[in-house]
């Protein structure tokens, strides 16, 4: 899979929007974009996954760049509960090959009363 | 609730001993998969299952650990002759395959420490 870089960590203010970057420039064109997230001592949680096109759904959106280099998720109105480790990870679709999610070190995101 | 369980949820063992670990994906998912975290790092992929055929295996998956799915439902992860290094997030996680998406659910993974 395509590696991704991430912002270490980031702060968002109670009830801000937060926007997560990602950079993924040498993602191949079967690749898509997936997020997860992981709040302390639990195990990682699917926010959301794209292609090429931007996506919503109940927990987040997810907006892919043009040439599909960089994405950002978008918490809409982050809550004290959403503050975890955000994990940016780009893998192969379901025809291939696309058996493991390779995990980087992720973005630390502190929501701030 | 009908997501990911793992038993134990935690484990402290003596170095030298024998652990197993058990995972119930959630229900007529097809795929399982075995991954470890370390503290302060993202998951890492251990092994996965295509229902009973354990389909792949990482380098970290050393000859003391093994997984078994024997009827495709649970599955188990052994590890025998525990050392301090194996002290980790053991997680587990399902999927189904061949619907398009292939989104792997995670459970609440199992900590395992060695002393």
């Amino acid at each position: 899979d395509a590696k991704t870089t991430q912002p270490p960590s980031m702060d968002c203010a109670e009830g801000r929007a937060a926007n997560l970057p990602c950079n993924h420039s040498t993602i191949s064109g079967n690749e898509y974009v997936y997020w997860y997230r992981q709040i302390h001592s639990q195990g990682p949680q699917y926010i959301i996954h794209g292609l090429k096109n931007n996506e919503t759904n109940e927990m987040a959106s997810l907006i892919i760049t043009e040439d599909r280099k960089s994405s950002t998720l978008i918490l809409p109105h982050a809550t004290l509960r959403d503050t975890a480790v955000y994990y940016c990870i780009v893998r192969a679709g379901e025809n291939f090959g696309n058996e493991k999610l390779t995990f980087g070190t992720g973005t630390r995101l502190t929501i701030i009363p | 609730d009908t997501g990911v369980s793992q038993d134990p949820r935690h484990k402290i063992t003596k170095r030298g001993q024998n652990v197993t670990f058990r995972c119930d994906p959630i229900s007529e998912h097809n795929r399982l998969y075995w991954y470890r975290q370390t503290l302060g790092q993202g998951p890492e992929f251990l092994t996965y299952f295509q229902n009973e055929a354990q389909l792949e295996k990482s380098r970290l998956l050393s000859d003391r650990f093994s997984a078994e799915r024997p009827k495709g439902s649970f599955s188990t992860l052994e590890i025998q002759r525990t050392e301090q290094g194996d002290s980790a997030m053991y997680l587990c996680a399902s999927s189904l395959y061949g619907t398009g998406g292939n989104e792997q659910f995670f459970g609440p993974g199992t900590r395992l420490t060695v002393l």
